[in-house]
C-alpha cells in the first residue's frame, strides 16, 4: 500500500511564525504536491515537485516555498504565516508514468491566530 | 487550463439504494480522470479512475463512466451503504504534473 505521511494533524500558529509542513511517501514516487483545500473552493495547488531538488509553482505560490531535498520527503514553508493561511494541507504523491494517480496523505489543519 | 465542477454539493440517498454523482470538466484535452472519497478528518482516498480512451470503468460496487463529447464524468455506487457517506470529487488531468479538482458532493446515506 502506498504510505503518505505528514508530520501533524493539527497545528496552531501565530501571525508571523515561520511554518514547516513535511510530508514522507515511501513508495519511491517522482512527483510530490502541495495543496490547501478550503471549503467552496477544492484543492488548490500550491506548489509541486517532480524530482529531488526541482519544484514548480502551482496556482496559488504566493506566501509560500518548499523544499525537496531528498526523494521521499517534501516539505512546504510558509516563511511569516498570515491568518489567510488558515486551511486544510494535504501533500499527495504519484509515480510519474502515464494514468498514475496520486495518494495523499491525511491532512494538516493549520490554524494561524 | 482547466475547470473541474460538480453538479450537487449535497446528495442524499437511502440506503440500499445507487448513488449517481456527476462532475464536469472544461478542457478537451484532459485525458486522465479519477473519483476521490475523503471522509471527515481525514485526506483523500482513490476510489476509481477512468482514461480517455474508455467511456466506462468497473470497480468493487463503483462505475465510472465518461462521456468526452459534453465533458462530463459520473461516479455510480451500488447498493450505497453507511459507510459511502463522505464528500466525493473529481479530478482531471492531461499533463500529469497538474490536476484539476472539482469541489466536492457530499454524500449522505439514511439508514
Amino acid at each position: 500500500d502506498v504510505k503518505v505521511t505528514q508530520s501533524s494533524r493539527y497545528l496552531v500558529k501565530r501571525t508571523g511564525e515561520k511554518v514547516f509542513l513535511e510530508c514522507v511517501q515511501d513508495m519511491d514516487h517522482e512527483n510530490m504536491f502541495w495543496y490547501r483545500q478550503d471549503p467552496g473552493l477544492g484543492l488548490r495547488l500550491i506548489y509541486f515537485s517532480y524530482d529531488v531538488k526541482m519544484k514548480e509553482k502551482g496556482d496559488i505560490p504566493e506566501g509560500y516555498s518548499v523544499s525537496r531535498e531528498k526523494k521521499e520527503r517534501f516539505s512546504l514553508i510558509l516563511e511569516s504565516a498570515s491568518t489567510n493561511q488558515t486551511s486544510m494541507y494535504l501533500c499527495a504523491s504519484r509515480k510519474r508514468a502515464l494514468g498514475e494517480t496520486q495518494y495523499f496523505g491525511p491532512g494538516t489543519r493549520l490554524l494561524v491566530l | 487550463g482547466e475547470s473541474v465542477g460538480l453538479h450537487l454539493p449535497t446528495l442524499s440517498v437511502q440506503e440500499g439504494d445507487n448513488s449517481i454523482i456527476n462532475c464536469a470538466y472544461s478542457n478537451s484535452a484532459s485525458d486522465y480522470f479519477i473519483w476521490y472519497k475523503q471522509e471527515s478528518g481525514k485526506g483523500p482516498q482513490f476510489i476509481i479512475d477512468i482514461r480517455s480512451n474508455m467511456d466506462k470503468r468497473q470497480g468493487q460496487r463503483v462505475t465510472v463512466l465518461l462521456n468526452k463529447t459534453v465533458k462530463h464524468l459520473s461516479l455510480q455506487i451500488a447498493a450505497t451503504q453507511p459507510g459511502d457517506s463522505a464528500v466525493y470529487f473529481c479530478a482531471a488531468t492531461n499533463t500529469g504534473n497538474q490536476f484539476y479538482f472539482g469541489t466536492g458532493t457530499s454524500l449522505t446515506v439514511i439508514p
